[in-house]
């Protein structure tokens, strides 16, 4: 039971480079969501989606861009890497709009930014 | 506007002693409540849940939780804490904002537990 899938768990990129996080759930849940986590902030909400071919912008989006090409799969990219992007990211999922249904979170990917 | 706060960034206990986390919210509408728990190197894992009813909840690993409206609270709780459940833990309040179901946390506590 996969569970959130997030790839890759650790990267260093140099400031300026491109990559994408993958974000992958076998649950078949409706909504998507990352999240970015720093020291003293808590998680805030980068973007999220509410179903396949739909993304929306969180509380922190600039900087990051996402597609949701399948409903199994949410990408985060950063087109131009900078160092204030040195964090956490988290994605996780829920089955729906029901707002008591508990998100569930992947493990992580640790970002660093040179 | 809607905030979750969490007063103690880090709190030390023994093994054995009993522990409270304080959670104070501010939320427009009825709050659904969680506690999330995350271990060094972790993900979130999901604690307990307040949605309606007793307002008592009881989660997984001995922890229990408390709903007080009156005060904005919702406080964890644990009897007797374990080496085990050092970690940090984060309160979040839930709702449908906008056509979607969302979560705000608190910047979340950090547990030392000493033996």
């Amino acid at each position: 039971n996969a569970g959130v899938t997030q790839t890759p768990k650790f990267r260093v990129l140099k400031t300026g480079q491109s990559m994408t996080l993958l974000c992958a759930q076998d649950m078949n849940h409706e909504y998507m969501y990352w999240y970015r986590q720093d020291p003293g902030m808590g998680l805030r909400l980068i973007h999220y989606s509410v179903g396949e071919g739909t993304t929306a912008k969180g509380e922190v989006p600039d900087g990051y861009n996402v597609s949701r090409l399948k409903k199994q799969n949410f990408l985060l990219g950063l087109e131009s890497a900078a160092p204030s992007q040195t964090s956490v990211y988290f994605c996780a999922s829920v089955k729906g709009e029901t707002s008591n249904q508990p998100q569930h979170f992947g493990d992580g990917t640790r970002l660093s930014i040179l | 506007a809607q905030s979750v706060t969490q007063p103690d960034i880090h709190i030390t206990v023994s093994e054995g002693a009993s522990l409270e986390l304080r959670c104070n919210y501010s939320y427009g509408a009825t709050p659904y409540l969680f506690w999330y728990v995350q271990s060094p190197g972790q993900g979130l894992q999901l604690l307990l849940k307040y949605f309606s009813g007793d307002t008592l909840v009881q989660g997984i690993k001995g922890f229990e939780a408390e709903f007080k409206r009156s005060q904005s609270s919702f406080n964890l709780r644990k009897p007797s804490v374990h080496w085990s459940d050092a970690a940090e833990y984060f309160c979040a309040v839930g709702g449908v904002a906008g056509g979607y179901n969302k979560l705000i946390f608190g910047a979340g506590t950090r547990l030392a537990v000493h033996p």
